[in-house]
């Protein structure tokens, strides 16, 4: 197994932009999830979905979208990136719903200029 | 709002020794407990998980305990080795913010020295 997948590993955009962080896993998790990680703040939920087709808010979701057609691929789109959206964002799934391990993808670095 | 604190916030031991971080959290309502290792510029990888119902889990050298009533967790790291230096994360699932989310610490920064 690849467990979770990332791309990009980095990127750069201006002000404005929009791009797609792509998060995929192959252990079939329903549950998966997106974190931004910040010093001194730890890591904060953006999003999160239950299963194909079901996605809703975390706690920092302002400025992200995102979509869950199948159970292998959650992306993260940014809508019009901000610098204050500079962050390194990690994808994450979940063995089982209350119980289970969270497994993370190796995370993406973002620096809005 | 469940809040998690980890103390210390860094810590410099030589090899060998034995050492434990503490991690803390607010509301004892908790599913689970997990603590992750993460190495610099690199993913969270999952260490141990204690389930609610559990006092403690053991991996290696790696040994969690989880008081669920006062709120706290211990991770002990027993004869430390360089390839241990990493942020080591606390995260609780359940509480007042649901099964959602995991909350997290901001971590203790281990550094074993040969």
């Amino acid at each position: 197994n690849a467990g979770v997948t990332q791309t990009p590993k980095f990127q750069v955009l201006k002000t404005g932009q929009s791009m797609t962080l792509q998060c995929a896993q192959d252990m079939n998790h329903e549950y998966m999830s997106w974190y931004r990680q910040d010093p001194g703040m730890g890591l904060r939920l953006i999003h999160y979905s239950v299963g194909a087709g079901i996605t809703d808010q975390g706690e920092v979701p302002n400025g992200y979208n995102v979509s869950r057609s199948t159970t292998e691929d959650f992306p993260l789109r940014l809508l019009s990136a901000a610098p204050s959206q500079t962050s390194v964002y990690f994808c994450a799934s979940i063995s089982g719903m209350f119980n289970g391990t969270q497994y993370f993808g190796p995370g993406t670095r973002l620096l809005v200029l | 709002k469940q809040e998690v604190t980890q103390i210390p916030a860094a810590l410099s031991v030589p090899e060998g020794e034995n050492l434990v971080l503490n991690c803390s959290f607010t509301d004892s309502a908790i599913y689970n407990l997990q603590w992750f290792r993460q190495d610099p510029g690199k993913g969270l990888t999952s260490l141990l998980l204690i389930q609610s119902s559990q006092r403690e889990q053991t991996s290696g050298r790696l040994n969690a305990s989880l008081d669920k009533s006062s709120g706290r967790s211990t991770l002990y790291i027993a004869a430390s080795q360089p390839g241990d230096s990493a942020t080591y994360l606390c995260a609780v699932r359940g509480g007042n913010t649901g099964f959602q989310k995991l909350v997290f610490g901001t971590g203790t920064r281990l550094l074993v020295s040969p």
